[in-house]
């Protein structure tokens, strides 16, 4: 049974640029959240993706836009990149709306120079 | 607003020793729920206990358990007969309305042999 996936494990950026991560769900989920993790912190909610729609936003700027396609996998992208945003950006998975069921992936770490 | 409290940054602790991680939350909302998840160093959160607000029984499985007292707004996390495989980052989390996860800034625990 294959779990969350996501791709690339590791990216270095310049300020300026755009970026885009992926992630693969759980088998047999449907929905796709996406978290920031700053290091020393906690990870931050940033979106969630059911029905290939954009169902739930965290306090996030524009500049991070997702997709989800219809075999339920996602894209988080990221434009105009800021040093801030190197973090660690985890995807979860479920079935159905919602955040009590989540399975996560092992993240993509994102350094921005 | 939802908050997260985790006061301890880091726990050192010898192997086979009892060791609570705790976690504060706040919320003026009467329904939530929360989640402990822990976090080795590959990354992936790992998804440990989930608890509604309108449970209060204190949980065991295995050598975990959990304490949620509405009273403190508390939901301690303790690790009975430590092993070195439980080092790892623990997070608390708090979610409301099933819309968007609050997470702490995590407890980082070193169980040393």
């Amino acid at each position: 049974d294959a779990g969350v996936t996501q791709s690339p494990t590791h990216l270095i950026k310049t300020r300026g640029q755009q970026v885009t991560l992926r992630c693969s769900p759980k088998s047999g989920h449907d929905t796709v959240s996406w978290y920031q993790q700053a290091l020393g912190q906690g990870p931050q909610f940033i979106f969630q993706y059911y029905e290939e729609e954009e169902r739930q936003r965290g306090n996030f700027p524009d500049r991070f836009s997702g997709h989800q396609f219809p075999n339920y996998s996602s894209e988080l992208n990221v434009n105009a990149l800021l040093l801030g945003d190197s973090a660690l950006y985890l995807c979860a998975s479920t079935l159905g709306q919602g955040l009590l069921q989540q399975y996560f992936g092992p993240g993509t770490r994102l350094t921005v120079t | 607003a939802q908050k997260v409290t985790q006061a301890q940054t880091e726990i050192s602790v010898v192997e086979k020793e009892d060791v609570t991680l705790d976690c504060v939350y706040e919320t003026r909302d009467t329904t939530y729920y929360l989640f402990w998840y822990k976090q080795p160093p590959s990354g992936e959160l790992v998804f440990l206990i989930r608890r509604n607000s309108f449970d209060e029984q204190n949980e065991i499985s295995g050598r975990y358990s959990w304490n949620f007292q509405k009273s403190t707004s508390s939901f301690n996390f303790t690790i009975t007969a430590s092993q070195v495989v439980d080092s790892a980052v623990y997070f608390c989390a708090l979610s409301v309305g099933n819309n968007d996860m609050r997470f702490g800034a995590g407890t980082r625990l070193t169980v040393k042999p």
